[in-house]
């Protein structure tokens, strides 16, 4: 069946280190990836996406990577600040399902000052 | 503005009770889907409809009614409340498939 991601790990890192995210995925039919943040009480926001037909895609402080080779993504987080504390959670869909999200199970994310 | 409201945000009932949690989109798009948290932060899709029309449904108990009464609203009933039901239920929207969705703030649901 499809699959994404693992089980829910933690991240801690220093006030402005850089972060990485990594994600796994099993559906090969997937074309589509995306990364959403999730804040304590609040609905999972929309970071960055990236499409099947690129590896790489660059936003405000944060980059994915796609490896279709082995089924991994990943999300950089420049510098690294308080703000970005929370659940991170990786997406994918595939190309015939109607829009229909596959999460993985997310990673807590915990920046100390 | 809010993008997609849900209502309410809280919500606590005794098993037996049927409720209705709704939502409403001002983005203009045609998709809308309903998702379940779990208490593990696991999202899954329950339901997803497109100009009104049901185009997904998960393996949900029949308990869960969804409808949609223009493309801007999508509300989910559950009949029957059980313990089990007790979770975070998002909705979310986009522009069809191609495009990222965007999520209400949820609605916890308690059965008690």
């Amino acid at each position: 069946g499809e699959s994404v991601g693992l089980h829910l790990p933690t991240l801690s890192v220093q006030e402005g280190d850089n972060s990485i995210i990594n994600c796994a995925y099993s559906n090969s039919a997937s074309d589509y990836f995306i990364w959403y943040k999730q804040e304590s009480g609040k609905g999972p926001q929309f970071i960055i996406d990236i499409r099947s037909n690129m590896d790489k895609r660059q936003g405000q402080r944060v980059t994915v990577l796609l490896n279709k080779t082995v089924k991994h993504l990943s999300l950089q987080i420049a510098a690294t600040q308080p703000g970005d504390s929370a659940v991170y959670f990786c997406a994918e869909r595939e190309r015939t399902s109607y829009g229909k999200l596959t999460f993985g199970q997310g990673t807590i994310l915990t920046v100390h000052p | 503005d809010t993008a997609v409201s849900q209502t309410p945000k809280y919500l606590v009932t005794q098993m037996g009770n049927d409720k209705s949690i709704k939502c409403e989109q001002n983005l203009g798009h045609d998709t809308m889907y309903w998702y379940k948290q779990d208490s593990k932060k696991f999202l899954k899709i329950m339901f997803s409809y497109n100009n009104k029309e049901l185009i997904i449904n998960e393996t949900v108990p029949n308990r869960f009614s969804p409808k949609s009464p223009d493309k801007a609203h999508l509300n989910l009933h559950i009949n029957s409340l059980e313990l089990g039901d007790s979770a975070v239920y998002f909705c979310a929207s986009s522009l069809w498939r191609d495009s990222e969705a965007f999520f209400g703030q949820g609605t916890r649901l308690t059965v008690v």
